[in-house]
């Protein structure tokens, strides 16, 4: 399978907890995406790497969470002191570096996280 | 200027009948268009895109429609089948700068039921 995943795809933590994701993105692809989707609404942006630079974080993404990607191949999404509100599913795309002709954003299966 | 607005939130249709779905958006940047479908518990997959550069773009039963001046574009499922039973989304971005994150902005949804 050459498609962007991620693991794991569920997780249950207890309010307080630190979690952590990981994202594989299609070999060669430069560009990875992070986005959140909750329950019922399209996915919202929360940052960006080209290679192993994080260029671009929304304003969704508090101190609490963090997120690397130390060798511009896969990406690992940190949240400290996870809150209820965290509950959500945590998407990974990647798209190719080919610049302005290849813009498509390619999404793994996501990871479900439920904070109890 | 960042909200892409699409609707219904929900649409039920026959088996064998064409499915519309609508969007709207404010942001005069946005050059890149793409349509994502969405089973429950998976990633969005892409579904079509297109470029403001074009009214029109079909591939197979999806056409995507676009009015620029209106600042609309719209989802034609054509021969709507049971499989098609699915949440989507329409998206923009401003894909076709070489600089910058290119994030997706998506609208809320539009869960499809085909009923056979």
């Amino acid at each position: 399978d050459t498609g962007v995943s991620q693991n794991p795809r569920h997780k249950i933590t207890k309010r307080g907890q630190n979690v952590t994701f990981r994202c594989d993105p299609i070999s060669e692809h430069n560009r990875l995406y992070w986005y959140r989707q909750t329950l019922g609404q399209g996915p919202e942006f929360l940052t960006y790497f080209q290679n192993e630079a994080q260029l671009e974080k929304s304003r969704l993404l508090s101190d609490r969470f963090s997120a690397e990607r130390p060798k511009g191949s896969f990406s690992t999404l940190e949240i400290q002191r996870t809150e209820q509100g965290d509950s959500a599913m945590y998407l990974c795309a990647s798209r190719s570096p080919g610049g302005a002709v290849s813009v498509e954003q390619y999404f793994g299966p996501g990871t479900r996280l439920t904070v109890t | 200027q960042q909200q892409v607005k699409q609707s219904p939130q929900s649409l039920i249709v026959q088996k064998g009948g064409i499915s519309i779905i609508n969007c709207a958006y404010e942001n005069t940047a946005f050059d890149y268009f793409p349509w994502y479908q969405q089973f429950p518990g998976k990633g969005p997959a892409l579904l079509i895109a297109i470029r403001p550069d074009v009214s029109e773009k079909k591939e197979g039963r999806f056409t995507i429609s676009f009015n620029k001046s209106a600042k609309q574009f719209s989802l034609h499922i054509m021969d709507s089948q049971p499989g098609d039973s699915a949440t989507y989304f329409c998206a923009a971005s401003n894909g076709c700068i070489i600089q910058g994150a290119q994030k997706l902005v998506f609208g809320q949804g539009t869960r499809l039921t085909i009923n056979p």
